[in-house]
């Protein structure tokens, strides 16, 4: 089974709207990350998030992490064309970066 | 900065050929370098990574190897490439002076094997 549990598995919004995808272990994450991906390209590098109720911003992208930190939510506000892609969820589990299977993130202009 | 160079960046091989994938890596020295596949609609595994020049640790079995014969350089490798290994192949390294976590990815590799 999956370590860490992404949802949706996609995501299709209309531009301009606000869009949150959700990451979710059982165990308490050290350490949770957000990348993007443009299809057939490499990762890059979003946001990390350590402490318990961190929240960060980057541009119309927010990310949270739960008190409990095992879950967390990335929020787009106002989503545009330049949003789409797939979006990860990575956390430090026993030592190694392991990575949820991706949302793909389509947004209609 | 940090650069990552993947190649080829698209392959495309019969089954039972090999395989040599190759990754280098500009900007950094002594970098950890982890091999990543990403299969259809599924996350990142990891595959190898090394601390070192010559030190390769598996995470997984499986029908490829991996090497790192310069600091700077690793290759992925297979001698007889199986269906199931098709996928998005990527390297990354630690992103300089940040947090463990936090990598930076080459352009990848995709591999279909027919």
């Amino acid at each position: 089974s999956q370590e860490l549990e992404q949802s949706p598995q996609s995501l299709i919004v209309q531009e301009g709207k606000n869009l949150t995808i959700n990451c979710t272990s059982s165990k308490t994450l050290y350490g949770l990350y957000w990348y993007k991906q443009k299809y057939g390209e490499g990762l890059i590098f979003l946001m990390m998030l350590q402490k318990g109720g961190e929240e960060k911003s980057h541009e119309k992208i927010t990310a949270k992490l739960d008190e409990k930190k095992q879950q967390s939510s990335l929020h787009i506000t106002a989503s545009q064309p330049s949003h789409a892609g797939i979006y990860l969820c990575g956390a430090d589990i026993g030592g190694e970066l392991t990575f949820g299977q991706g949302t793909i993130l389509t947004v209609h202009p | 900065s940090q650069t990552i160079h993947q190649w080829p960046a698209t392959l495309v091989q019969p089954v039972g050929s090999p395989l040599s994938l190759e990754c280098t890596v500009e900007g950094t020295s002594n970098p950890n370098l982890y091999w990543y596949r990403q299969a259809a609609g599924r996350g990142l595994q990891l595959l190898f990574y090394s601390v070192g020049i010559g030190q390769i640790s598996s995470e997984v079995p499986q029908n490829l190897s991996a090497s790192r014969p310069q600091d700077r350089q690793f290759i992925l490798s297979s001698k007889k490439l199986l269906l199931s290994d098709s996928g998005f192949y990527l390297c990354a390294c630690p992103s300089r002076g940040r947090a463990t976590g936090e990598l930076f990815f080459g352009e990848g590799s995709r591999l279909t094997v027919l």
